[in-house]
């Protein structure tokens, strides 16, 4: 058990619709990266953020947005799905902004039918 | 000890030097990733690895799945590859990734 908390684990929904994910940091961690991973590709860095604050943007589309509370747990939102965004997402917590070990949540299993 | 280590943990080095990053694992795996983490925070998958060899650009990385064991080359290191570089292993099929440490290479002109 990692310590970072990701709901739900699976979700299916269909085109255009919008779905919201969720990630709990491990207690103490104030960085929370979000990754989305298709089935045949590495890691797709998405976003960080860092004590509520964006602090770095990967290949994040305009149709999705994040965010982290100051409960530190951090939401993904995905909007006007396509089927391309099935993926894996999944979240990661560490102490720092970066060049610290980071523990990722067990993921949410997105299927856009 | 941890179920993946990396060495070095630090490494300095003149532009233009060849650099090679080790990464060691102790459990099974179903493939191997490599990441580069700049000083902003943002991270880039470099590679994904289950077996041989890959490369892109000046980016090398193998895998020996029997000897537990991968590498990360650069070749004509340059300052920008200045970074973090992090080697996570994945296992089985529920993505979760163990991290190892971490490589901080800096790169000088």
């Amino acid at each position: 058990d990692s310590g970072v908390t990701q709901t739900p684990k699976h979700l299916i929904t269909a085109t255009g619709q919008r779905v919201t994910l969720r990630c709990s940091p491990r207690s103490g961690d104030l960085s929370v990266y979000w990754y989305q991973q298709s089935l045949d590709q590495g890691l797709q860095f998405l976003i960080q953020y860092y004590n509520g604050e964006e602090r770095a943007k990967g290949n994040i589309l305009e149709r999705f947005s994040a965010q982290q509370f100051p409960d530190l747990h951090s939401e993904l939102n995905l909007s006007s799905l396509e089927l391309g965004d099935s993926a894996l997402y999944f979240c990661a917590s560490s102490v720092q902004a970066g060049g610290t070990e980071a523990f990722f949540g067990q993921g949410t299993r997105l299927t856009v039918v | 000890k941890n179920e993946v280590e990396q060495s070095p943990q630090n490494l300095t080095a003149q532009e233009g030097e060849f650099i090679t990053i080790n990464c060691s694992y102790s459990v099974g795996i179903s493939a191997l990733h490599w990441l580069q983490q700049h000083p902003g925070g943002g991270i880039v998958s470099l590679f994904m690895l289950s077996s041989g060899k890959k490369k892109h650009g000046r980016l090398i990385a193998t895998i020996n799945i029997q000897e537990k064991h991968s590498s990360l080359h650069i070749t004509a290191s340059h300052p920008r590859d200045s970074a973090v570089y992090i080697c996570a292993v994945r296992r089985g099929s529920n993505y979760q990734l163990i991290w190892g440490a971490g490589t901080k290479l800096i790169i000088k002109p």
